[in-house]
């Protein structure tokens, strides 16, 4: 299965400032996948992220507040814009042979 | 994708098998059973999954009913380091592809 690597791991970030991740992938993927787990809660997909194409985004995430990049079939970013205290959450990657990135914990103060 | 019934907790004593029960009546045929744990807020980890047929590996086992309603993840000797929150979740190919959806999950203690 893939290796993922997911930086930064965690942040702490002013209300209002956006926040970039990153996500590595070992092997060449077709389709990267993003979720988002706030505390307490089961994670939720955000969108799914193709090379070479838009992302597609699940209902109630848009692209001005998570922007998403796919440059190549190993890496992706997602990007937490105008973040508020609500945006506090682990996002994570994910790829489709079931591998998940270890997560970035994101507290916005 | 087809949703699923979990009990919200379950407790097992380590060395005793843990048997992890899901319902999921709604599933279609084309329609796989995954199974992921998460263990204190690291990345979800994948277990095992199957369509129609019983499974194993190294981790688990996996008992799909012959109608595909129900499941149960059997991890056959527990440890304290299994205690985690463990999910199950349907998805089909197509479209849905690599596209998970989570449900609350069971927490399922090991103790001593």
């Amino acid at each position: 299965s893939a290796v993922i690597s997911q930086k930064p791991s965690r942040d702490i970030c002013q209300r209002g400032t956006s926040l970039t991740i990153q996500c590595q992938v070992d092997s060449q993927v077709t389709m990267m996948f993003w979720y988002r787990q706030q505390p307490g809660q089961s994670l939720t997909l955000i969108a799914t992220a193709n090379q070479g194409s838009e992302a597609t985004y699940e209902s109630g995430f848009v692209i001005d507040k998570f922007p998403i990049s796919r440059p190549n079939l190993t890496f992706s970013t997602l990007t937490v814009s105008n973040m508020s205290p609500e945006d506090s959450s682990i996002y994570l990657c994910s790829v489709g042979d079931y591998t998940f990135g270890s997560g970035t914990r994101l507290t916005v103060v | 994708d087809a949703k699923t019934t979990q009990p919200t907790s379950m407790d097992c004593a380590e060395g005793r098998a843990a048997n992890l029960p899901c319902n999921h009546s709604t599933i279609s045929g084309n329609e796989y059973v995954y199974w992921y744990r998460q263990i204190h807020s690291q990345g979800p980890q994948y277990i095992i999954h199957g369509l129609k047929n019983n499974e194993t590996n190294e981790m688990a086992s996996l008992i799909i009913t012959e109608d595909r309603k129900s499941s149960t993840l059997i991890l056959p000797h527990a440890t304290l380091r299994d205690t985690a929150v463990y999910y199950c979740i349907v998805s089909g190919g197509g479209t849905s592809y690599g596209k998970l959806t989570f449900g609350q999950g069971t927490i399922l203690t090991v103790h001593p």
